[in-house]
This record gives structure tokens, sequence and C-alpha cells, in this order.
């Protein structure tokens, strides 16, 4: 199993482009999301999805778009690059079942510079 | 709302020496579970242990255990024997009635020889 994936591992973008980080997960989980850590800070949740077809806001959703077509691939797309969306993201997976018992699987993170 | 507070931001130990990092969390949730990750200087997060609302008996994982206070709202990780591989930054997280994780600022441990 290749686990929890993500594209690009370093990206750069100027104020104003748009781009789309893409994660993959070969383990059938349901349960997918993006979480971005900003320096000296814990990871924040963006957005989430427990199904395909199925997406929902996180706690900093704002300059943010995601989809759910298939179980294996949630990806997350940057309308409108700025600054302060220089930061680092990681996509993490976890199966279903009771919420908050099974330990989310994370990829190995974008770093994205917006200048 | 869940809410997660590691105090300690940097911490300093000396090999084959055991750390507590501190973790305190607030949740309404009956039913919750609370995390414990790694995150070396490479970048990756590492799970380590995990610790459900319910669980009588607190949980171990090779040299990682959790402290789990449930009335004081405290899930403590202690990591015993300390190695040089262990310097990285820690977070504590919970998780409760849906998916979503919430996590702390983390701790900074630093094993020194």
């Amino acid at each position: 199993n290749a686990g929890v994936t993500q594209t690009p591992k370093f990206q750069v973008l100027k104020t104003g482009q748009s781009m789309t980080l893409q994660c993959a997960q070969d383990m059938n989980h349901e349960y997918m999301s993006w979480y971005r850590q900003d320096p000296g800070m814990g990871l924040r949740l963006i957005h989430y999805s427990v199904g395909a077809g199925i997406t929902d806001q996180g706690e900093v959703p704002n300059g943010y778009n995601v989809s759910r077509s298939t179980t294996e691939d949630f990806p997350l797309r940057l309308l409108s690059a700025a600054p302060s969306q220089t930061s680092v993201y990681f996509c993490a997976s976890t199966r279903g079942g009771v919420p908050g018992s099974y330990e989310q699987y994370f990829g190995p993170g974008t770093r994205l510079t917006v200048t | 709302a869940q809410k997660i507070t590691q105090t300690q931001p940097g911490m300093f130990v000396q090999e084959k020496e055991a750390v507590t990092l501190d973790c305190t969390y607030d949740t309404s949730d009956p039913s919750y579970g609370l995390f414990w990750y790694k995150q070396p200087s490479s970048g990756e997060m590492i799970f380590l242990i995990y610790q459900g609302s319910y669980d009588q008996q607190n949980a171990t994982e090779g040299r990682y255990s959790l402290n789990f206070q449930k009335a004081r709202k405290s899930a403590n990780l202690v990591i015993s024997a300390s190695q040089l591989g262990d310097s990285a930054m820690y977070f504590c997280a919970i998780s409760s009635n849906d998916y979503k994780l919430s996590f702390g600022a983390g701790t900074t441990v630093t094993v020194r020889a």
C-alpha cells in the first residue's frame, strides 16, 4: 500500500494564480480531509469529506475548494492564491465506523509558497 | 467545539530519561478519542498512540504511554527511555462525534546525548 500520497511536494505560486493540490489514498478509506500547518501552530482543518460526493467545510475554508468524485481522490483547489495561503498542506484519511475511534493517516505534505 | 491546549512550547530531555508532554482538552461530547502524533524535522505526521474516552486502562505503545485523567480532561504523553530519534514536534489531537481532528499547538522535544 502506498497509503496517502500528495503531489506536488513543493510549489511556488504568484498571487492570483490558481492550482490544485492532489491527494490520493489506496486504503479504501471513507473519510478524507485537508489541513494546513502554519509556523508555530498545529494543523487546522480546511475541508473534509465523509464519502464520495459529500464534502463540507472545516475551520479555515475560505479561498479553497474541494470535490470528491471517487473514494480514492480528494483534490484541493486554490482559487486565487494569496500570500496568506503560504503554508504546508496535509491530506489525511481514516476509515469510517465510530467517529473518533481510528487514527488518521497523513500524506507527506505539500509546501506551498505564494509570492 | 473542541479545544486542545499544550502549554509546553519546548522541552529538553537527556537521552535514556523519560519525558512527559502535557495535553489538556475541552469537549462537551461524551464520546471522543485522543491522539498523539509525532512530526520530525522531515515534516511527516506519524501516529503514536490513541486513547478512547471510555477506555478504562491507559493506552501504551512500546515506549509511549498515555496518562489519561478523564475528570481533569488531561491526556499526557510519556516517552520512556528517550532516544536521539525522539527529537521532534509532538501534537495532541482530539476527535469526537465526527471525524475531524482538532490539534494543539505542539511541543518541541529535544533529546540531548
